[in-house]
C-alpha cells in the first residue's frame, strides 16, 4: 500500500513568493496532521484535520500560513508570502481512529528553503 | 503549555555500548509513543505504551512507562550502527493531543 505522499520533496524559493505543499494521506485515514521540523524547534504541530475539518490550528505561526483539506485524499499547506525563517522540513502525517495504537504515518517530507 | 522534555539531546556511543533516552511530561499522559527518524528520513512509529508501569521489548529495545504516567524511557542494548537516528517520544495528553519531545540524536561509532 502507498504511504502518505507529499510533494514537492524539495522546494527552493525566494522571499516573498507563495509556496504550496501538498499531501495525500493514506486511504481510509480520518486524521491528517501538518508538522514543521527545524533544528531549533524540533517537530511542531501546525494544524490537524479530522474528517477534512480543521480541528486545531493553534500551531500555525501566523496569517501567512493557511491549510486546507478539500476532500479526504488531499490537503495543502500554503505560505504566502514566504520568509527565510520558514525554511524547514514540513511533514504531513495521517492516522486512522480505528487503529490499535493511533500511530502516525508520516510522509517523506517537503524540504523548503526560502532565500 | 504542556511540554514533553527529552534528554539527552545528543548521545555518541561506541558500537556495542548501551543507550538510554528519557522523556518527562509536565502532566499525566494517557499514553506515550516512540518514533525513530533516520538521518534524512521521516519519523517512523516504534511502539505505544498505555498502562502505568508498562514495559515492552522489541529485540534490543526496551520501553518503559512510569508508574505516574509522566515519564518514559527507551533503552537500547548493545547498539549497532543501524540504530543511528533520532528517537522521539510523543505523549498524548488527557485532551488527546500528541506532543513530541525534542528528540535524542544517537550516533554510533563502529
Amino acid at each position: 500500500d502507498a504511504g502518505v505522499i507529499q510533494s514537492p520533496r524539495h522546494e527552493v524559493t525566494e522571499m516573498g513568493q507563495e509556496v504550496t505543499l501538498r499531501c495525500k494521506p493514506i486511504s481510509g485515514h480520518d486524521y491528517l496532521f501538518w508538522y514543521r521540523q527545524t533544528m531549533m524547534r524540533g517537530l511542531e504541530l501546525l494544524i490537524y484535520f479530522n474528517n477534512n475539518v480543521p480541528i486545531d490550528d493553534s500551531g500555525m505561526p501566523e496569517d501567512r500560513f493557511s491549510a486546507k483539506m478539500p476532500n479526504a485524499s488531499f490537503s495543502t499547506l500554503k505560505i504566502q508570502p514566504s520568509e527565510p525563517r520558514d525554511s524547514a522540513v514540513y511533514f504531513c502525517a495521517s492516522r486512522w481512529t480505528g487503529g490499535a495504537t493511533g500511530e502516525l504515518f508520516f510522509g517523506e517530507g517537503s524540504r523548503l528553503t526560502v532565500l | 503549555g504542556q511540554q514533553v522534555m527529552q534528554i539527552p539531546q545528543y548521545q555518541h556511543v561506541q558500537e556495542g555500548e548501551d543507550f538510554t533516552t528519557y522523556c518527562n511530561s509536565s502532566t499525566t499522559l494517557s499514553n506515550i509513543q516512540w518514533y525513530k527518524q533516520r538521518p534524512g528520513g521521516h519519523p517512523v512509529f516504534l511502539i505505544q505504551l498505555v498502562k502505568s508501569g508498562e514495559v515492552k521489548k522489541q529485540k534490543r529495545l526496551t520501553f518503559q512507562f512510569g508508574e505516574a504516567k509522566k515519564n518514559s524511557s527507551l533503552h537500547i542494548t548493545a547498539t549497532q550502527t543501524t540504530d543511528v537516528g533520532t528517537y522521539f517520544c510523543a505523549g498524548r495528553n488527557q485532551g488527546g493531543k500528541l506532543i513530541f519531545g525534542q528528540g535524542t540524536e544517537l550516533s554510533v561509532k563502529p
